[in-house]
Protein backbone atom coordinates (compact mmCIF):
# COMPACT_ATOMS: atom_id res chain seq x y z
CA UNK A 1 0.00 0.00 0.00
CA UNK A 2 0.75 3.45 -0.61
CA UNK A 3 2.41 5.35 2.60
CA UNK A 4 4.39 8.51 3.52
CA UNK A 5 6.60 8.23 6.51
CA UNK A 6 7.88 11.61 8.27
CA UNK A 7 10.06 10.73 10.93
CA UNK A 8 10.44 13.65 13.14
CA UNK A 9 6.91 14.92 14.65
CA UNK A 10 8.80 18.03 16.04
CA UNK A 11 11.44 20.17 15.06
CA UNK A 12 13.05 23.11 16.59
CA UNK A 13 15.64 25.27 14.91
CA UNK A 14 17.07 28.84 15.64
CA UNK A 15 16.25 32.02 13.51
CA UNK A 16 19.09 31.73 10.54
CA UNK A 17 20.04 27.99 10.92
CA UNK A 18 19.62 25.41 7.96
CA UNK A 19 16.23 22.79 8.22
CA UNK A 20 15.98 19.56 6.58
CA UNK A 21 12.73 17.71 6.54
CA UNK A 22 12.46 14.13 6.19
CA UNK A 23 9.99 12.37 4.46
CA UNK A 24 10.55 8.60 3.08
CA UNK A 25 7.43 7.03 1.11
CA UNK A 26 6.61 3.76 -0.22
CA UNK A 27 4.63 3.99 -3.91
CA UNK A 28 5.21 0.62 -6.67
CA UNK A 29 5.33 3.53 -9.34
CA UNK A 30 6.73 6.49 -10.37
CA UNK A 31 5.68 9.23 -7.64
CA UNK A 32 4.57 12.40 -7.92
CA UNK A 33 5.61 14.24 -4.55
CA UNK A 34 5.06 17.52 -3.08
CA UNK A 35 5.43 19.74 0.34
CA UNK A 36 2.60 21.38 1.53
CA UNK A 37 3.13 23.80 3.98
CA UNK A 38 -0.42 24.59 6.65
CA UNK A 39 -0.06 27.94 9.28
CA UNK A 40 -2.55 27.63 12.47
CA UNK A 41 -5.96 27.51 11.36
CA UNK A 42 -5.14 27.52 7.64
CA UNK A 43 -5.21 25.16 4.43
CA UNK A 44 -2.66 24.08 2.73
CA UNK A 45 -0.01 25.96 0.48
CA UNK A 46 2.31 24.10 -1.99
CA UNK A 47 5.80 24.82 -1.72
CA UNK A 48 7.19 22.59 -4.14
CA UNK A 49 6.69 19.47 -6.30
CA UNK A 50 8.54 16.62 -8.33
CA UNK A 51 7.30 15.12 -11.21
CA UNK A 52 10.10 13.89 -13.21
CA UNK A 53 13.41 15.48 -14.30
CA UNK A 54 15.84 17.50 -12.31
CA UNK A 55 15.71 15.41 -8.93
CA UNK A 56 16.69 19.88 -6.99
CA UNK A 57 13.67 21.11 -7.23
CA UNK A 58 13.06 24.80 -6.02
CA UNK A 59 10.10 26.05 -4.28
CA UNK A 60 8.68 29.27 -3.28
CA UNK A 61 9.78 30.68 -0.09
CA UNK A 62 13.40 29.51 -0.23
CA UNK A 63 12.67 26.08 -0.01
CA UNK A 64 14.15 22.82 -2.08
CA UNK A 65 13.99 19.46 -1.74
CA UNK A 66 15.81 16.24 -3.52
CA UNK A 67 14.51 13.18 -4.95
CA UNK A 68 16.16 10.24 -4.29
CA UNK A 69 15.31 6.93 -6.13
CA UNK A 70 16.97 4.35 -4.18
CA UNK A 71 16.25 5.88 -0.93
CA UNK A 72 12.83 6.33 -1.38
CA UNK A 73 13.05 9.70 -0.38
CA UNK A 74 11.87 13.32 -0.91
CA UNK A 75 13.72 15.57 2.28
CA UNK A 76 12.71 19.04 2.43
CA UNK A 77 15.92 21.82 2.65
CA UNK A 78 16.35 25.67 3.80
CA UNK A 79 19.71 27.09 3.79
CA UNK A 80 18.39 29.68 6.72
CA UNK A 81 15.34 29.83 8.44
CA UNK A 82 13.15 32.30 8.84
CA UNK A 83 10.21 33.06 11.63
CA UNK A 84 7.96 33.03 9.53
CA UNK A 85 8.60 29.49 8.09
CA UNK A 86 7.05 27.89 11.87
CA UNK A 87 3.94 25.92 10.43
CA UNK A 88 3.25 22.47 9.75
CA UNK A 89 4.94 20.82 7.15
CA UNK A 90 3.45 17.75 4.92
CA UNK A 91 5.15 15.74 2.57
CA UNK A 92 2.56 13.79 0.12
CA UNK A 93 2.74 11.41 -2.84
CA UNK A 94 0.41 11.68 -5.80
CA UNK A 95 -1.23 8.60 -7.10
CA UNK A 96 -0.65 8.29 -10.79
CA UNK A 97 -3.37 6.96 -12.81
CA UNK A 98 -5.00 9.80 -13.96
CA UNK A 99 -6.59 12.03 -11.28
CA UNK A 100 -3.63 11.84 -8.45
CA UNK A 101 -5.20 11.71 -4.56
CA UNK A 102 -2.80 12.59 -2.52
CA UNK A 103 -1.48 10.50 0.65
CA UNK A 104 -0.16 13.13 3.32
CA UNK A 105 2.45 12.10 6.00
CA UNK A 106 1.78 12.95 9.79
CA UNK A 107 3.40 16.46 9.35
CA UNK A 108 6.78 17.66 11.10
CA UNK A 109 5.48 20.87 13.37
CA UNK A 110 8.53 23.11 12.90
CA UNK A 111 9.38 25.67 15.92
CA UNK A 112 11.82 28.72 14.77
CA UNK A 113 13.54 30.16 17.74
CA UNK A 114 14.36 33.88 17.85
CA UNK B 1 -7.99 33.40 -9.40
CA UNK B 2 -9.92 33.64 -6.40
CA UNK B 3 -8.79 30.53 -4.58
CA UNK B 4 -10.78 27.65 -3.40
CA UNK B 5 -13.68 29.33 -1.03
CA UNK B 6 -15.16 26.72 1.81
CA UNK B 7 -18.27 27.62 3.85
CA UNK B 8 -18.67 27.77 7.15
CA UNK B 9 -15.17 28.60 8.54
CA UNK B 10 -16.24 26.62 11.86
CA UNK B 11 -19.33 24.61 12.63
CA UNK B 12 -20.07 23.40 16.19
CA UNK B 13 -23.26 21.27 16.18
CA UNK B 14 -25.08 18.46 19.02
CA UNK B 15 -24.15 14.85 18.24
CA UNK B 16 -26.80 13.31 15.95
CA UNK B 17 -27.64 16.61 13.79
CA UNK B 18 -26.96 16.82 10.51
CA UNK B 19 -24.49 19.31 8.53
CA UNK B 20 -23.75 20.53 5.02
CA UNK B 21 -20.38 22.29 4.70
CA UNK B 22 -20.19 23.94 1.08
CA UNK B 23 -16.68 24.16 -1.83
CA UNK B 24 -16.09 26.52 -4.61
CA UNK B 25 -13.04 25.38 -6.22
CA UNK B 26 -10.86 27.59 -8.85
CA UNK B 27 -13.75 28.34 -11.51
CA UNK B 28 -11.65 26.85 -14.06
CA UNK B 29 -10.84 23.47 -12.14
CA UNK B 30 -12.75 20.59 -13.43
CA UNK B 31 -11.52 18.13 -10.48
CA UNK B 32 -12.66 18.71 -7.15
CA UNK B 33 -11.41 16.68 -3.55
CA UNK B 34 -12.43 16.66 -0.14
CA UNK B 35 -10.27 15.55 2.96
CA UNK B 36 -10.59 14.95 6.32
CA UNK B 37 -7.73 15.97 8.70
CA UNK B 38 -8.22 14.99 12.30
CA UNK B 39 -5.42 16.58 15.01
CA UNK B 40 -2.05 15.45 14.59
CA UNK B 41 -2.45 13.85 11.78
CA UNK B 42 -1.71 15.05 7.59
CA UNK B 43 -5.11 15.06 5.58
CA UNK B 44 -6.90 11.76 4.34
CA UNK B 45 -8.66 11.63 0.85
CA UNK B 46 -12.69 11.25 1.09
CA UNK B 47 -13.40 11.57 -2.51
CA UNK B 48 -13.12 13.03 -5.66
CA UNK B 49 -15.26 15.08 -8.58
CA UNK B 50 -14.22 15.08 -12.05
CA UNK B 51 -16.68 17.78 -13.44
CA UNK B 52 -20.31 16.36 -11.86
CA UNK B 53 -19.30 12.53 -11.84
CA UNK B 54 -18.21 11.38 -8.51
CA UNK B 55 -15.09 8.75 -9.16
CA UNK B 56 -14.33 7.75 -5.73
CA UNK B 57 -15.00 7.19 -2.59
CA UNK B 58 -12.56 6.19 0.23
CA UNK B 59 -13.61 3.53 2.71
CA UNK B 60 -13.78 6.67 4.94
CA UNK B 61 -16.86 7.99 3.85
CA UNK B 62 -19.37 5.92 5.82
CA UNK B 63 -23.06 5.96 4.85
CA UNK B 64 -23.45 8.77 7.23
CA UNK B 65 -21.66 10.82 4.30
CA UNK B 66 -22.70 11.90 1.35
CA UNK B 67 -20.96 14.60 -1.49
CA UNK B 68 -22.93 16.38 -4.36
CA UNK B 69 -21.39 18.38 -7.15
CA UNK B 70 -24.28 19.57 -9.45
CA UNK B 71 -23.04 21.13 -12.65
CA UNK B 72 -19.54 20.29 -12.07
CA UNK B 73 -19.09 23.29 -9.88
CA UNK B 74 -19.35 23.67 -6.15
CA UNK B 75 -19.79 20.82 -4.17
CA UNK B 76 -21.16 20.02 -0.90
CA UNK B 77 -20.72 17.35 1.59
CA UNK B 78 -22.98 16.19 4.11
CA UNK B 79 -22.77 14.32 6.79
CA UNK B 80 -26.09 13.20 8.67
CA UNK B 81 -26.39 11.77 12.55
CA UNK B 82 -22.90 13.68 13.11
CA UNK B 83 -20.88 11.70 15.75
CA UNK B 84 -17.97 12.70 17.84
CA UNK B 85 -15.43 11.09 15.81
CA UNK B 86 -16.61 12.67 12.90
CA UNK B 87 -15.01 16.59 14.46
CA UNK B 88 -12.01 17.21 12.30
CA UNK B 89 -10.91 19.65 9.68
CA UNK B 90 -13.00 19.28 6.30
CA UNK B 91 -10.38 20.38 3.27
CA UNK B 92 -11.78 20.48 -0.17
CA UNK B 93 -8.97 21.11 -3.03
CA UNK B 94 -9.31 21.48 -6.74
CA UNK B 95 -7.15 20.98 -10.08
CA UNK B 96 -7.30 20.96 -13.49
CA UNK B 97 -7.68 17.89 -15.40
CA UNK B 98 -4.66 18.79 -17.99
CA UNK B 99 -1.46 20.72 -17.85
CA UNK B 100 -0.18 20.90 -14.36
CA UNK B 101 -3.25 18.43 -13.64
CA UNK B 102 -1.36 17.45 -10.31
CA UNK B 103 -1.37 20.50 -7.98
CA UNK B 104 -4.41 20.84 -6.12
CA UNK B 105 -5.04 24.07 -4.59
CA UNK B 106 -6.37 23.59 -0.82
CA UNK B 107 -9.29 26.05 0.61
CA UNK B 108 -9.02 26.80 4.49
CA UNK B 109 -10.77 24.36 5.59
CA UNK B 110 -14.40 23.44 7.65
CA UNK B 111 -13.36 22.78 11.54
CA UNK B 112 -16.21 20.65 12.52
CA UNK B 113 -16.23 20.04 16.44
CA UNK B 114 -19.52 17.69 17.36
CA UNK B 115 -20.53 18.17 20.85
Amino acid sequence: AQSVTQPDIHITVSEGASLELRCNYSYGATPYLFWYVQSPGQGLQLLLKYFSGDTLVQGIKGFEAEFKRSQSSFNLRKPSVHWSDAAEYFCAVGLSGGYNKLIFGAGTRLAVHP
Amino acid sequence: DTGVSQDPRHKITKRGQNVTFRCDPISEHNRLYWYRQTLGQGPEFLTYFQNEAQLEKSRLLSDRFSAERPKGSFSTLEIQRTEQGDSAMYLCASSRSSGNSYEQYFGPGTRLTVT
